[in-house]
Formats: C-alpha cells, structure tokens, sequence
C-alpha cells in the first residue's frame, strides 16, 4: 500500500525567508511525487512533480523539492517566502508498479507567511 | 471551457435521498478521478477511470456509491440513500496520459460540496 506523511499541521515563517514543508512517502517500487497547493475557496492547483531523472525539481512560482529515495522523502522548499504563498499544501504519491491511477494524498500542512 | 468543471457547487439534501454529481474533465484527458475531502483532511481516493471503464474503484466506501463514464468524458458520481457522514466537498480531477504511462499531474475542479441533513 502507498502513503504520505506530511508530519507538520502547520508551518509558520517570516517573509523572506526559507521556507520548508516536510513530507515522507511509502511505496513499494520507485514514486511518483506530486505538491498541490490549494487556497482558500480554491480548488488543489499542481506545484511541481519527480518522475525520474534529476532528484531537485523545480515549479511554479519559484518553488522546488528534492526527492531523498533513502529517506524516502520529498521536501517542498522556497528560498525566500511571500505573504502570497500562504496556503494549504498537499503531498502525493504514486506507486506506477501497482496503482497506476490512484494518488494517495497527506493530511496537508498550512502555510503561514507573516509580513 | 478551458478546465474542469463541477456541478452543482453546493447540494443541500436530506438523510435517504439519492444524490447525483456531475464532472466534466479537460478535454483530451482520458483519466478521470474521483476524490472526497473533509475538513482538515487530504483527499481521499474513491476512484479512476481510464477511458470509459473504472480501472480503480477500491475507493467506494460501499455499494451506496457508484460512478459512472459512458462516453469517457462526462463522469457522474451517484450516492444512494445518502447519510450524514457522506458530508464533504467531492473533488473530480483528470490528467493526461501519454505514451510514457500515467505520469501527469491531476487538474482539479472545484469541487461539489454535499450537505446532508
């Protein structure tokens, strides 16, 4: 079976800087990683994805992960936060062995970018 | 239109009746799925379509809920006799899937959100 761990309910930082937002993954085989982001009254918009290839991906709005296969996780990062990026975001997983379809998603973490 | 659309937006029903909501992907796209979210969860898988047939349904929580994609586009989702706890917003999302497999992101709607009294 896969799952998502996103270990922190909540993330608070100071504007310009560094933002993290954790998460770990267990899957059979090699992942599919996925971030969503979703806003308020907003419907889960894409951020960015590791298929294969280069572990550091890079997305929208500067953002960008890291896929750790032993760790088994897949940071989102951001070097220096806006108040705009304050959202709930969302990590998923894929296993393409045995659940080609199916993405299973963490709980979410809700990011807070204070002035 | 250029996404994918969801309706209704908001259903208010009462406890026993039958529910239907409808998804209409972005056009191209031959996967489908349905998600549920509740508050202060992440969604939850209920199931996938590839094409016309449903490859994943082991997300249906029971025989109350069924899904359907006759033509492989449109996708409706029906709930049976429907009970409070199936209050929660019903996301619909769909992807692209090329020749290198299923490796596309999920564009989402708005979602439905269904209150049942």
């Amino acid at each position: 079976a896969q799952s998502v761990a996103q270990p922190e309910d909540q993330v608070n930082v100071a504007e310009g800087n560094p933002l993290t937002v954790k998460c770990t993954y267990s899957v059979s085989g090699n992942p599919y990683l996925f971030w969503y982001v979703q806003y308020p009254n907003r419907g889960l918009q894409f951020l960015l994805k590791y298929i294969t290839g280069d572990n550091l991906v890079k997305g929208s709005y500067g953002f960008e992960a890291e896929f750790n296969k032993s760790q088994t996780s897949f940071h989102l990062k951001k070097p220096s936060a806006l108040v705009s990026d304050s959202a709930l975001y969302f990590c998923a997983v894929r296993d393409p062995n045995t659940n080609a379809g199916k993405s299973t998603f963490g709980d979410g973490t809700t990011l807070t970018v204070k002035p | 239109g250029a996404g994918v659309s969801q309706t209704p937006s908001n259903k208010v029903t009462e406890k026993g009746k039958y529910v239907e909501l409808r998804c209409d992907p972005i056009s191209g796209h031959t996967a489908l799925y349905w998600y549920r979210q509740s508050l202060g969860q992440g969604p939850e898988f209920l199931i996938y379509f590839q094409g016309t047939g449903a490859a994943d349904d082991s997300g249906l929580p029971n025989d109350r809920f069924f899904a359907v994609r006759p033509e492989g586009s449109v996708s409706t989702l029906k709930i049976q006799r429907t009970e409070r706890g199936d209050s929660a917003v019903y996301l619909c999302a769909s992807s692209f899937v090329g020749v290198a497999g299923n490796t596309g992101e999920l564009f989402f709607g708005e979602g439905s959100r269904l209150t049942v009294l």
